[in-house]
């Protein structure tokens, strides 16, 4: 069965600082990885994804196959960053079915 | 564009009693999924939906069902409503199935009494 762990509920970091939310799964498959995020009051939506290899709003995220890690960086953080973070992960077969993290919130203080 | 609604947005049962929630998609996606929330469990899938059938779904009792029409709008149902099915019901939606991204709509907050 397909697992994913986050294992930080809270991070409290300042602005300017490095951020670095963890995420690791277990899956038999080669899998798809995404981050979600949630803002205060708005709706779940998709952060990245790891074959994209792309930055978002600064973000960054490699997927270690070694470690079965897919952790989420920003070299510095802004107070707009303060969210709630899903990692999430889908079987090959279809993306619908998403597994997902209990989700690490980020707090960014001034 | 109009994003995911999904209707109620918030309900009170007792338990026993059956509940059934609304989602409807973006205009023009296709597959719908719907996922459990819970402070303890966190974000958990239910079910997915395409071309109104069933292709997926999670570890949940047969208390929990759903269906999707031909417009594509989704209905979930859960009955004989037990104190811990109270969370928040998400759905979301994608253009199809291998679509990478899913929208999520505002979810609906239940409570069993």
């Amino acid at each position: 069965a397909q697992r994913v762990t986050q294992p930080e509920k809270l991070l409290s970091v300042f602005k300017g600082a490095p951020v670095e939310l963890k995420c690791n799964y277990s899956y038999s498959g080669s899998p798809e990885l995404f981050w979600y995020v949630q803002y205060s009051r708005q709706r779940l939506q998709l952060l990245l994804r790891h074959i994209s290899r792309e930055s978002i709003k600064g973000f960054t995220a490699d997927l270690n196959k070694g470690e079965t890690s897919f952790h989420l960086k920003k070299p510095f953080a802004q107070e707009e960053d303060s969210a709630m973070y899903y990692c999430a992960l889908s079987p090959n077969s279809g993306y619908s079915t998403l597994t997902f993290g209990k989700g690490t919130m980020l707090l960014v203080s001034p | 564009k109009a994003g995911v609604t999904q209707t109620p947005r918030y309900l009170i049962k007792t338990r026993g009693q059956q509940v059934t929630l609304s989602c409807s998609p973006i205009s023009g996606h296709r597959s719908v999924s719907w996922y459990q929330q819970t402070p303890g469990q966190g974000l958990q899938f239910l079910f997915e939906y395409f071309s109104e059938t069933q292709r997926n779904k999670g570890n949940f009792p047969g208390r929990f069902s759903g269906r999707q029409f031909s417009n594509s709008r989704s209905e979930m149902n859960v009955s004989t409503l037990e104190l811990g099915d109270s969370a928040l019901y998400l759905c979301a939606s994608s253009l199809a199935p291998e679509a990478y991204e899913q929208y999520f709509g505002p979810g609906t907050r239940l409570t069993v009494t």
